[in-house]
Order: C-alpha cells, then sequence, then structure tokens
C-alpha cells in the first residue's frame, strides 16, 4: 500500500509570507502527527490530529495551525514566517495496532 | 528542555564489529521506546521498541537494551553492515501507541568497510 505523502517536497520562502504545507497518511490511518526537525534539535512533535480533532500539541507558538480533513488528509500552515523555520517538516501516521509511526519523506522549507 | 537525550552526534565502526548507540531520558513517565533510522532525503522508518516492562527485545542483527532506573537504552547492531549507514534516533513516549514521540538529536552511524 502506499506509504504517507508529503508536498510539496522544496520550498522556498521569505521572512513574513506563510506556508502550507500538504500529508496523506497511509490509507486506513487516522492518527496523523507532524513533526520539525533540525539541525542540532532532532525532531520536535508540533501536533497531532484524530478524526478531524487536534489530540496534541507541542511547544511551539501559534503561528504554527493544522487541521485534518475527514479521509484524515491532514495540512499544516506557518504564517508570519522567521529565519528560524528553516526546517524539515515531517508527518507521520500511526498504525494504531502496533504503536508505530509511518512518516513521509518530508517538506523541506527554507525561509530566506 | 531535551528530555531524550543522544549525547554522541557521530559514530563511526568497521564493517562486522559492533555498533552500540545511546540515549539518555530524563522523564520517568515514559514507558516506550523506539528507535527510528534516517537516510538521506527519506522519513525516518522505525527499526525496533521495548516497553518499560522489557530491559532487551532483540530481532535479527539489532538488539535494544533498556536500563530504566539508568533511564537508559542503547541499540545495538551486530554485526555491521555498510548499508547500516544512517542517521538514528532514540523516541520515547508516556504509552504505546502514542503518537507524540519525544525525540533525540540523532547519531550519524557509518560503517565503514
Amino acid at each position: 500500500k502506499a506509504g504517507v505523502t508529503q508536498t510539496p517536497r522544496y520550498l522556498i520562502k521569505t521572512r513574513g509570507q506563510q506556508v502550507t504545507l500538504s500529508c496523506s497518511p497511509i490509507s486506513g490511518h487516522r492518527s496523523v502527527s507532524w513533526y520539525q526537525q533540525t539541525p542540532g534539535q532532532g525532531l520536535q512533535f508540533l501536533f497531532e490530529y484524530f478524526s478531524e480533532t487536534q489530540r496534541n500539541k507541542g511547544n511551539f507558538p501559534g503561528r504554527f495551525s493544522g487541521r485534518q480533513f475527514s479521509n484524515s488528509r491532514s495540512e499544516m500552515n506557518v504564517s508570519t514566517l522567521e529565519l528560524g523555520d528553516s526546517a524539515l517538516y515531517l508527518c507521520a501516521s500511526l498504525q494504531s495496532n502496533t504503536g508505530e509511526l509511518f512518516f513521509g519523506e518530508g517538506s523541506r522549507l527554507t525561509v530566506l | 528542555d531535551q528530555q531524550v537525550k543522544q549525547n554522541s552526534p557521530s559514530l563511526s565502526v568497521q564493517e562486522g564489529r559492533i555498533s552500540i548507540l545511546n540515549c539518555d531520558y530524563t522523564n520517568s513517565m515514559f514507558d516506550y521506546f523506539l528507535w527510528y533510522k534516517k537516510y538521506p532525503a527519506e522519513g525516518p522508518t522505525f527499526l525496533i521498541s521495548i516497553s518499560s516492562i522489557k530491559d532487551k527485545n532483540e530481532d535479527g542483527r539489532f538488539t535494544v537494551f533498556l536500563n530504566k532506573s539508568a533511564k537508559h537504552l542503547s541499540l545495538h547492531i551486530v554485526p555491521s553492515q555498510p548499508g547500516d549507514s544512517a542517521v538514528y534516533f532514540c523516541a520515547a513516549s508516556e504509552e504505546v501507541g502514542a503518537n507524540n514521540l519525544f525525540f533525540g538529536t540523532g547519531t550519524r552511524l557509518t560503517v565503514i568497510p
């Protein structure tokens, strides 16, 4: 079956702009989470959605937001971009019976 | 505040020898621990996990050891192969099936042929 799909894979924005990233989980997976990966910080949990509801949220400012649609697809949005938002944004869907997270290849955001 | 720490950013090992990757954590509520492997331009992939009721879990060449009193876990790869060269992330959660994992900063393993 198809894996977790993230779009776009790469994008470049300038400070002050906003960006929307998309994630399609593995078919049948209802829980989607987002992570930010930066050098030296590892993967930092952003938020998790299940059945269109945010269940958990990490320690990120309100500029970072997300949502989940009825088909389990998810989007995350970052507004008023800052240079420090440059990172790889990873989406993961959860296989609930094993607890295994399956990650997408990520969306690499560069903020100039 | 990094609740999961991997203090070695890199490790080089000769092919055929043992690779030992270490991870420490601070949150005593963590109950489930995982290792993920990441190749460049790919998302992390699940490798092996262990729950707090065990102190060892083995899967082929990969073994994870957990020392709860020391809040320490390690991943052993024996024998190491060049294809094992990747970044390894340790992760922890308060329960199995939690989607909000706490990750370490990763250790880049290089296996030298």
